[in-house]
């Protein structure tokens, strides 16, 4: 199947970790994803990881990725009240060619 | 990294009316953009696969007589809504691949509101 899963909410203190988990059941998805979407705009790419490596750290972002059980987190460290947004994991198919996403996961930041 | 845009940010038409959606890579070339619709609250719906030069490729259950497709430079493409209903109110993305891993650049979204 081409389902991507996430939880659909997440409410952190600001300053504090936020994770937000990502399960999907292609396994022959080379490239994983991470968007954010803040209320009515376009998806803004955050980061990306290729799927031999199984972490990758960009600033606050950190990215684990765990092959055998086709699990993706995002982990945002320090998080502030402009990370707020809805994010959304995907995954691409047929070398490109077709890109899954799952359903976004609404982060709220609690002052 | 890619920029891609879209031309009208928002629209408002009346019910029966067409209206065209543009969607632009800015700094580089897209043999192959995609059009998605996102209803309130819920996650992306891919619509359609738009390919410079050929016909588009449409998702099951999309009507290509309702939402015209084309793509006729390396850097444009168009969705038309032909005769809106309200029901087509929705928030339109596009995105086109870029570099090596496709990775899907998204353009900023129109939000069409058919009254």
């Amino acid at each position: 199947g081409e389902d991507v899963e996430q939880s659909l909410f997440l409410s952190v203190r600001e300053g504090d970790s936020s994770v937000i988990n990502c399960t999907y059941t292609d396994s022959s998805s080379t490239y994983l994803y991470w968007y954010k979407q803040e209320p009515g705009a376009g998806l803004q790419l955050l980061t990306y990881i290729f799927s031999n490596m199984d972490m990758k750290q960009d600033q606050r972002l950190t990215v684990l990725l765990n092959k055998k059980d086709k699990h993706l987190s995002l982990r945002i460290a320090d998080t502030q009240t402009g990370d707020s947004a809805i994010y959304f994991c995907a995954e691409t198919l047929n070398y490109g060619q077709n890109f899954v996403f799952g359903p976004g996961t609404r982060l709220s930041v609690l002052p | 990294g890619a920029v891609v845009s879209q031309h009208p940010s928002r629209v408002i038409c009346k019910s029966g009316t067409s209206v065209k959606i543009e969607c632009r890579s800015l700094d580089f070339q897209a043999t192959t953009m995609f059009w998605y619709r996102q209803f309130p609250k819920q996650s992306l719906m891919l619509m359609a696969t738009s390919n410079e030069g050929s016909k588009a490729t449409y998702e099951q259950g999309v009507e290509k007589d309702k939402f015209l497709i084309n793509h006729a430079s390396l850097t444009l493409s168009t969705l038309t809504v032909t005769s809106a209903h309200p029901e087509d109110s929705s928030f339109y993305i596009c995105s086109a691949p870029f570099d090596r891993a496709r990775t899907q650049y998204f353009g900023p979204g129109t939000r069409l509101l058919v009254l």
